[in-house]
């Protein structure tokens, strides 16, 4: 069975302070990892896919990576407006549907 | 972007009326649908997958005649539940893939509608 899980369940950051997000999965068959953000009482907004291992994308102050078995979500010199839930799901090859983490609470403090 | 528009956003109604919410894809065609519901503070749980012209795929434990799902066309689905209960009280949000299936392209998601049953 595909599965999921996030680390830390929630963090606190000082601004201007960089941490990294983990992402844990086993599915049989990567077809894509896939990691949201979500603001509360919004939808998941998408950020980024990574299809194999050693791939890396950046956009702003986050780059994912990711391994065989885990991606991680770098937050560099982030500011209060990331605060947000950031979720990471993958999908296997040959199914449509993403089997989300639980998902990680960041918060950043001015 | 990929915009996916979902109506309402927000819905109070009393136990045991029916409740339906629509999910556009506004600029592009979406073959596949998908509805989760998602409880306060816990991630998304995947209740079924919709293709346009064909009958939804429900998970395991969601029962089918409790949630309907038309994906009648490549820009809408409409999920109603029906003679919804305060146990159906929860935030339900659609997501939409284009019309290449399987490919890597990520699903893209409306804002949520958060249905309240009193």
């Amino acid at each position: 069975e595909d599965q999921v899980t996030q680390s830390p369940e929630a963090l606190r950051l000082q601004e201007g302070e960089s941490s990294s997000l983990n992402c844990s999965y086993t599915v049989s068959g990567l077809r894509g990892l896939f990691w949201y953000r979500q603001d509360p009482g919004k939808g998941p907004e998408f950020l980024f896919t990574l299809y194999s291992a050693g791939e890396e994308k950046e956009k702003e102050r986050l780059k994912a990576t990711l391994t065989k078995k885990e991606s991680f979500l770098h937050i560099t010199a982030p500011k209060p407006e990331d605060s947000a839930t950031y979720l990471c799901a993958v999908g296997r090859q040959g199914a449509q549907k993403l089997v989300f983490g639980q998902g990680t609470r960041l918060t950043i403090n001015p | 972007g990929a915009v996916v528009s979902q109506h309402p956003s927000w819905v109070i109604c009393k136990s045991g009326t029916s409740v339906k919410i629509e999910c556009r894809s506004l600029d592009f065609q979406a073959t596949t649908m998908f509805w989760y519901r998602q409880f306060p503070k816990q991630s998304l749980m995947l209740m079924a997958t919709s293709n346009e012209g064909s009958k939804a795929t429900y998970e395991q434990g969601v029962e089918k005649d409790k949630f309907l799902i038309n994906h009648a066309s490549l820009t809408l689905s409409t999920l109603t539940v029906t003679s919804a209960h305060p146990e159906d009280s929860s935030f339900y949000i659609c997501s939409a893939l284009g019309q290449v299936r399987y490919s890597n392209q990520p699903q893209h998601f409306g804002d949520g509608t958060r249905l309240s049953i009193l």
